[in-house]
């Protein structure tokens, strides 16, 4: 199994340019997750999806969107990106709603937008 | 609001000794608290929840309501415990947050 998998694994974009960042697990989980994570700062929730067909905002949702595809696939889509949103996002996924249920991490897509 | 304190950025210590990681938090519901780590070149991975009152790779972690605390403690560090530790608080039914993380350098 390949667990949680992103891509791209590292990016750079321009101001204002789209793009989107895809996310895929393999463990039949329900519940998946983006964060990022800024230097000096702990991993901050963006959006996350309880269930397949449903989504909801996390922290620091302003700037992105999401879409959960299919119960595999979670994508981050930043429409028009800024120097603010440069960072390391991570992709994360669980068995379901519960306070008790491990989160398993892909290995991160760094962004850059200058 | 929930919030997730870690006061050290780094910690050093010798091998063979004792490590002691320090987590607060602030929440005002029932606390579901978390380490996770991160060696180098993997990803993060949960170590512990206070759930499971659980000893892993000889770790632990008490939860002391009365300090708002989850402190990690391992009695004899070892050189592969060099890593980012991270707390984290499930604040709203499998949502987390993380404190900022301390980075755990043992010397042989």
């Amino acid at each position: 199994n390949a667990g949680v998998t992103q891509t791209p694994k590292f990016q750079v974009l321009k101001t204002g340019q789209s793009m989107t960042l895809q996310c895929a697990q393999d463990m039949n989980h329900n519940s998946m997750y983006w964060y990022r994570q800024d230097p000096g700062m702990g991993l901050r929730l963006i959006y996350y999806s309880a269930s397949e067909g449903t989504t909801d905002k996390g922290e620091v949702p302003n700037g992105y969107n999401v879409s959960r595809l299919n119960k595999r696939e979670f994508s981050l889509r930043l429409e028009s990106a800024a120097p603010s949103q440069t960072s390391v996002y991570f992709c994360a996924s669980s068995k379901g709603q519960g306070r008790t249920y491990e989160q398993y991490f892909g290995p991160g897509t760094r962004l850059t937008v200058t | 609001a929930q919030r997730v304190t870690q006061p050290e950025k780094l910690l050093s210590v010798f091998k063979g000794a004792p490590v002691e990681l320090k987590c607060n938090y602030s929440y005002s519901g029932s606390p579901e608290l978390f380490w996770y780590v991160q060696y180098s070149r993997q990803r993060l991975q949960l170590l512990l929840r206070h759930i499971s009152r659980e000893s892993i790779k000889g770790f632990t972690a008490d939860l002391n309501k009365g300090e708002t605390s989850f402190h990690l403690k391992k009695p004899f560090a070892q050189e592969e415990d060099s890593a980012m530790y991270y707390c984290a608080l499930d604040y709203n039914t499998d949502k987390l947050i993380f404190g900022t993380g301390t980075r755990l350098q043992v010397f042989p």
